[in-house]
């Protein structure tokens, strides 16, 4: 399997489920990103892992918990969520070259419906 | 003031007509990116480009880095073009971050 994959494509919890997004990329990639699209709104970037150790989190929330265990892996776990929380959550992988190369273009994954009850 | 603007919101033009899509920005960057985002969600990028003009198949971006602007165009629009059109830069002061434009929904008919 090629690109960037992630499961499932849609899910339904309650307020008080734990579940697990879970994103693997086929492309060699040594970032990874979480973000959260939510109706009419610009993607909001989460999480930013790069060789595994996260450099960006923005501020989200501790019910939100990402895990990296290696360069093709990402998780985003979930738990006591809020209806607010129901988005389009998509995973992106990019070829990073380090402190003062130049940025590449991201490669998403089809992304997780997730709706909170 | 969003740091990225795209105009317009919403498009519907008829199959066949050329569509322009125009981005602004207000920060530095190192490159802007045009994506696709169809029903559905999956986001596929179409440009990443930092000066002058690029060209795909039927699609043109251009940026003027001077005037902080760029435009996505699309020649002989088709129904299968109807998608969210979305522009996004790579600001100077970060390797990782994009900065979204809110995208701009096209919708071509046949």
């Amino acid at each position: 399997e090629t690109g960037v994959t992630q499961t499932p494509r849609h899910l339904v919890m309650g307020m008080t489920n734990k579940k697990s997004l879970k994103c693997e990329q086929h492309l060699g990639h040594n970032a990874m990103y979480w973000y959260k699209q939510s109706a009419k709104k610009p993607l909001e970037l989460m999480f930013v892992y790069s060789l595994e150790e996260r450099v960006e989190n923005n501020s989200v929330p501790s019910r939100f918990s990402p895990e990296c265990p290696n360069s093709s892996h990402l998780f985003l776990h979930l738990h006591t969520l809020q209806p607010e929380d129901s988005a389009l959550y998509l995973c992106a992988s990019s070829p990073y070259q380090g402190s003062g190369g130049p940025y590449n273009e991201q490669f998403f994954g089809p992304g997780t419906r997730l709706t909170v009850l | 003031k969003n740091e990225v603007e795209q105009s317009p919101q919403n498009l519907t033009a008829q199959e066949g007509e050329f569509i322009t899509i125009n981005c602004s920005y207000s920060v530095g960057i190192s490159a802007l990116h045009w994506l696709q985002q169809h029903p559905g969600g999956g986001i596929v990028s179409l440009f990443m480009l930092s000066s002058g003009k690029k060209k795909h198949g039927r699609l043109i971006a251009t940026i003027n880095i001077q005037e902080k602007h760029s435009s996505l165009h699309i020649t002989a629009s088709h129904p299968r073009d109807s998608a969210v059109y979305i522009c996004a830069v790579s600001p100077d002061y970060s390797n990782y971050q994009l900065i979204w434009g809110a995208g701009t929904k096209l919708i071509i008919k046949p």
